[in-house]
């Protein structure tokens, strides 16, 4: 079964430049989740998904950030305009139901630095 | 006080030893609790559940105290494969990740 697909896996852009990150999610997972990790830190929910419609995006700062899910498949999470603190690993996670049991599988990463 | 705090570590311990982790977490309603371990530049993958009755798969055991609001992981007879950071996570509404503790088992 393929993991969950992210990418560039890479992305050094300057300060006040936009970015996006694609994820694909595992076939058939419903529930898709954006994560940031800042170096030396846990993993921080930005945003998730159910189908194509928001469940919690309390902690994503939406006046730089947006994500979408049209398709209820993959998605895509910008920055504009993007600071040095957004420098961090963003993952991109699904799972297949949305209970709090759930299992989240995470794809590899993108890794952002902005100078 | 964060939602979920874990020692960082670093833990250096010998192949064969025991060690263990332990991560608190300040939401009483918390309803679900994962260990999930880090590899050094790669995501994290889900190392086990933690339920109420405690559970045990193969070295690992992980235990939840409601009570004291903590969850622990005991690994025993470690192995140079074991190094790598483990995230405890706690789930109410949302999941959310303590910073991870550091391990490095060495020959």
């Amino acid at each position: 079964e393929a993991g969950v697909a992210q990418s560039p896996r890479y992305k050094i852009i300057e300060k006040r430049q936009s970015v996006a990150f694609w994820c694909n999610p595992i076939s058939g997972h419903a529930t898709l989740y954006w994560y940031q990790q800042i170096l030396g830190q846990g993993p921080k929910l930005l945003i998730q998904f159910q189908n194509n419609g928001v469940v919690d995006d309390s902690q994503l700062p939406k006046d730089r950030f947006s994500a979408e899910r049209l398709k209820g498949v993959d998605s895509t999470l910008k920055i504009q305009p993007a600071k040095l603190e957004d420098s961090a690993v963003y993952l991109c996670a699904s799972s297949l139901g949305w209970g709090k049991g759930e299992t989240q599988y995470f794809g590899p990463g993108t890794r952002l630095l902005v100078l | 006080r964060k939602e979920v705090e874990q020692d960082p570590g670093p833990f250096n311990v010998p192949e064969g030893a025991t060690v263990a982790f332990n991560c608190t977490y300040s939401n009483s309603a918390s309803q679900s609790f994962f260990w999930y371990r880090q590899d050094c530049r790669k995501e994290p993958k889900l190392l086990m559940s933690v339920y109420s009755s405690g559970n045990e798969d193969g070295r690992f055991t992980a235990q939840l105290n409601r009570a004291s609001q903590y969850i622990s992981l005991l690994i025993r007879d470690s192995k140079l494969s074991d190094s790598a950071t483990y995230l405890c996570v706690v789930n109410n509404n949302d999941m959310r990740f303590g910073a991870g503790t550091r391990l490095t088992v060495k020959p």
